[in-house]
């Protein structure tokens, strides 16, 4: 079966700080990833597709890289509006999430 | 301005019975396979069941196949999933959500979600 996984699962940073999140298939999806984010008590919300690609109205500070089965989501400074749960996901599959925390 | 907008969520006895919508707006309804991806408070996002654009095709997570049905009414912009059985293990917030597949191709991210309902099979 196809899968996804995530690491790390919870990530502690600071304001400022630069991050980087890694999702990993367990078969070849060329660059067929997108990334979502979820902040508490909200509905997720498409952040990155095509691997690299910004939805719209994403800030720049967010960028994703990666083909094949590695792929990471890059902050580049985070901002005290980034800290949330983000997922990988490929069609009907998604990771386990990876939350980013307030150090 | 996109919307989904879920509704019929609630509190519901075990072996009940029901039926959500979703109401969308600002995109065209018909270009989009419509899905539904339901999450347990804390835990993380798990795909339920998809329509294609015309509602002549379906696909159901296991969890939830013969209990859970899909459909949509093009002509209302809404989704719909009866939810049949229900059991403890369904409780979750439930999201409507797009996935563009309209001129000979189709997108394998989703893009757009709802607010969610929430679902609670409780005694």
């Amino acid at each position: 079966d196809f899968q996804l996984t995530q690491s790390p699962s919870t990530l502690s940073a600071s304001v400022g700080d630069r991050v980087t999140i890694t999702c990993r298939a367990s078969q070849s999806i060329s660059t067929w990833l997108a990334w979502h984010q979820q902040k508490p008590g909200k509905a997720p919300k498409l952040l990155i597709y095509d691997a690299s690609s910004l939805a719209s109205g994403v800030p720049s500070r967010f960028s994703g890289s990666g083909s094949g089965t590695e792929f990471t989501l890059t902050i580049s400074s985070l901002q005290p509006e980034d800290f949330a749960t983000y997922y990988c996901q490929q069609y009907n599959s998604f990771g386990p999430g990876t939350k980013l925390e307030i150090k | 301005e996109v919307q989904l907008v879920e509704s019929g969520g609630g509190l519901v006895q075990p072996g009940g019975s029901l039926r959500l919508s979703c109401a969308a707006s600002g995109f065209t309804f018909t270009s989009y396979w419509m899905h539904w991806v339901r999450q347990v408070p804390g835990k993380g996002l798990v795909w339920v069941s998809r329509i294609n654009s015309d509602g002549s095709s379906t696909s159901y997570a296991d969890s939830v196949k013969g209990r859970f049905t899909a459909s949509r009414d093009n002509t209302k912009n809404t989704l719909y999933l009866q939810m049949n059985s229900l059991r403890a293990e369904d409780t979750a917030v439930y999201y409507c959500v797009s996935r563009y597949c309209g001129g000979g191709s189709c997108y394998y991210h989703f893009d757009f979600w709802g607010q969610g309902t929430l679902v609670t099979v409780s005694s």
